[in-house]
């Protein structure tokens, strides 16, 4: 069963907004990570946070982890039309094995 | 570093047919490949772990008769989709573990689109 659960489903915002997107998950985990995907391609890995890690940036990135509210969040500043495609956050619970959340339909619109 | 590829990107095939669906890492060794299956508009399910040299884990629910997963060498694993049946049809995307690279990350490939007929 799928572990992650996000919000929102689907997100529109203007160029050059900011877009959050939230992850809750249910077990201990290992570490966080955080997933692209364009229509109909494959993932591309954004970022990587681990459990004794509470927040970490990367270019427009910045997510934050909070482990006794089992919850991340994935922060795009500044966003740009390119940035429109679905998010996934992913849990490692120590099996190496990633268990996906439902994933966050963001359009930035120009 | 670190690209995954998948053969074919998309495919066609006739109910009842068997589909083979590659995976390989192209400049890294990958001791674990993982195979996830992805419906329109939903999230990624992970179907297999493929280990070089032994046996793939299935996760519950899925029929390892009917997804056979072989992980023949250290940059190859492949799917066969077996007497594939309308049902079948998704987006199959694979990804490698690069543990030389020191990471926990996966890379995934491009995904395959299959559609039975």
């Amino acid at each position: 069963s799928q572990q992650g659960e996000e919000d929102p489903q689907a997100l529109s915002i203007q160029e050059g907004e900011n877009a959050t997107m939230n992850c809750s998950y249910k077990t201990s985990i290992n570490n966080l990570q955080w997933y692209r995907q364009n229509s109909g391609r494959g993932l591309v890995h954004l970022i990587l946070i681990r459990s004794n890690e509470r927040e970490k940036h990367s270019g427009r990135l910045r997510v934050t982890l909070d482990t006794s509210k089992k919850s991340s969040s994935l922060l795009i500043t500044a966003s740009r039309a390119a940035d429109t495609a679905s998010y996934f956050c992913a849990t490692d619970a120590y099996g190496n094995k990633l268990v996906f959340g439902a994933g966050t339909i963001l359009r930035v619109k120009s | 570093g670190a690209v995954v590829s998948q053969h074919p990107s998309r495919v066609i095939c006739k109910s009842g047919t068997s589909v083979k669906i590659e995976c390989r890492s192209l400049d890294f060794q990958a001791t674990t490949m993982f195979w996830y299956r992805q419906f329109p508009k939903k999230s990624l399910m992970l179907m297999a772990t493929s280990n070089e040299g032994s046996k793939a884990t299935y996760e519950q629910g899925v029929e390892k008769d009917k997804f056979l997963i072989n992980h023949a060498s250290l940059t190859l694993s492949t799917l066969t989709v077996t007497s594939a049946h309308p049902e079948d049809s998704s987006f199959y995307i694979c990804s490698a573990r690069a543990p030389g690279l020191g990471t926990d990350t996966q890379y995934f490939g491009p995904g395959t689109r299959l559609t039975v007929l």
